[in-house]
């Protein structure tokens, strides 16, 4: 089935982490990404990770990979208060390249 | 130079109008999308097009017609609008290969209001 699920709220403050869960159904997805949207922007591609890999680090962002479990994580280290933002999770299905989205996290950053 | 981009940006029309939306990318990719994202954000695919071919084709209103004049353009026409079709629409491109690590680009969307 295609499925993706994310916990909707998170508050953090600012130079803390955060981490925004994920989990998906369809274990035939070779990639995952994280999308980062702004108020009234279109989404913008933050990272993404290979099925075969458990983590991936990019500068402040680490993706954690889970497939036995099909959970996926982003950390944003230091968080910043440009960071806040709606976070969505999403997965690479089938033939199209169908991207099916999480339900999206919005990240709070007090300052 | 944008990406990919769509108009317009806004859209505002009554019940039962027809309309349409544009979109155009100038990253040489060969496959385009449309999204609808609700109210709740929630994004869901519409169509796609790959080198001017619909592959994909969800469950969508027969009042949705998606034509894609060459692998640049995806424009979507929307007959009979209803309140329901109140959401933003974003356009999206890649470059088709199935196991692709790029993602897609997005559009900065359009919103769309039925009244």
């Amino acid at each position: 089935g295609e499925d993706v699920e994310q916990s909707l709220f998170l508050s953090v403050r600012e130079g803390d982490s955060s981490v925004i869960n994920c989990t998906y159904t369809d274990s035939s997805s070779t990639y995952l990404y994280w999308y980062k949207q702004e108020p009234g922007a279109g989404l913008q591609l933050l990272t993404y990770i290979f099925s075969n890999m458990d983590m991936k680090q990019d500068q402040r962002l680490t993706v954690l990979l889970n497939k036995k479990d099909k959970h996926l994580s982003l950390r944003i280290a230091d968080t910043q208060t440009g960071d806040s933002a709606i976070y969505f999770c999403a997965e690479s299905i089938g033939y199209g390249n169908k991207l099916v989205f999480g339900a999206g996290t919005i990240l709070r950053v007090k300052s | 130079d944008t990406a990919v981009s769509q108009t317009p940006k806004y859209l505002v029309t009554q019940m039962g109008n027809d309309k349409s939306i544009k979109c155009e990318q100038n990253l040489g990719h060969d496959t385009m999308y449309w999204y609808k994202q609700d109210s709740k954000k929630f994004l869901k695919i519409m169509f796609s097009y790959n080198n001017k071919e619909l592959i994909i084709n969800e469950t969508v209103p027969n009042r949705f017609s998606p034509k894609s004049p060459d692998k640049a353009h995806l424009n979507l026409h929307i007959n009979s609008l209803e309140l329901g079709d109140s959401a933003v629409y974003f356009c999206a491109s890649s470059q088709f290969h199935t196991d692709s690590s790029t993602g897609y680009t997005f559009g900065s969307g359009t919103r769309l209001t039925v009244v």
